[in-house]
């Protein structure tokens, strides 16, 4: 069964940096591409960062480029999101996803349970 | 980036009933491969959302054959019948031809 279990939920100042976790289980995580997707309270979702299998590709959405850093380590089965300079609209459920392919990402197959990020002062 | 309309925002339907989703992109979704990466997602109420539907008509594992998908170009469309109880939710239809994949904004399924 594939799982995808987040973890590093909580509440920070605007400015501040986070680091949020997604372990992997149940398929070989070294073989696919990686998704972080957030939705903000109330609303739909947007996809933020995207990972290649090998780390060799990394894209991100234009809301938070040069602020996150999406990363992996495939001995460790784990996704990273690094999110620094947090802004009140990145307030959101983050979701780590499953790509369906080694690189890009035609849909997402599975995703985790979520972990909630609040920027407030 | 590519718009993806969802329509309508919201439905009402009786269970055992039947509903149609239209999901439309501002820009063709072929590929230049001739594949259509158009996929359908489910979220239910407080959960994450969960894949139906990709390549516009394909059902992922364990979905009911209750749930069909068709279209092609920019204009699709989710079908839904046989309402059950776990059907109610918020749709999304999302693409993943160009970068970035983006979502529509949903059609939340209720109970008439």
């Amino acid at each position: 069964e594939v799982q995808l279990v987040e973890s590093g939920e909580g509440l920070v100042q605007p400015g501040s940096s986070m680091k949020l976790s997604c372990v992997a289980s149940g398929f070989t995580f070294s073989n696919y591409g990686m998704n972080w997707i957030r939705q903000a309270p109330k609303k739909g979702l947007e996809w933020i960062a995207l990972i290649y299998y090998d780390s060799s590709s990394k894209y991100y959405a234009d809301s938070v480029k040069g602020r996150f850093t999406i990363s992996r380590d495939n001995s460790k089965n784990t996704l990273y999101l690094e999110m620094n300079s947090l802004r009140s609209e990145d307030t959101a459920m983050y979701y780590c996803a499953k790509g369906a392919l080694t690189t890009r990402v035609p849909h997402f197959d599975y995703w985790g349970q979520g972990v909630m990020v609040t920027v407030s002062s | 980036d590519v718009v993806m309309t969802q329509t309508p925002v919201s439905l009402s339907v009786s269970l055992g009933g039947q509903v149609s989703i239209s999901c439309r992109s501002s820009q063709s979704l072929v590929h230049n491969n001739g594949n259509t990466y158009l996929s359908w997602y489910l979220q239910k109420p407080g959960q994450s959302p969960q894949l139906l539907i990709y390549k516009v008509s394909n059902r992922f594992s364990g979905i009911s054959d209750r749930f069909s998908g068709s279209g092609s170009g920019t204009d699709f469309t989710l079908k839904i019948s046989r309402v059950e109880p776990d059907d109610l939710g918020v749709y999304y239809c999302g693409q993943g031809t160009q970068y970035p994949n983006t979502f529509g904004a949903g059609t939340k399924l209720e109970l008439k």
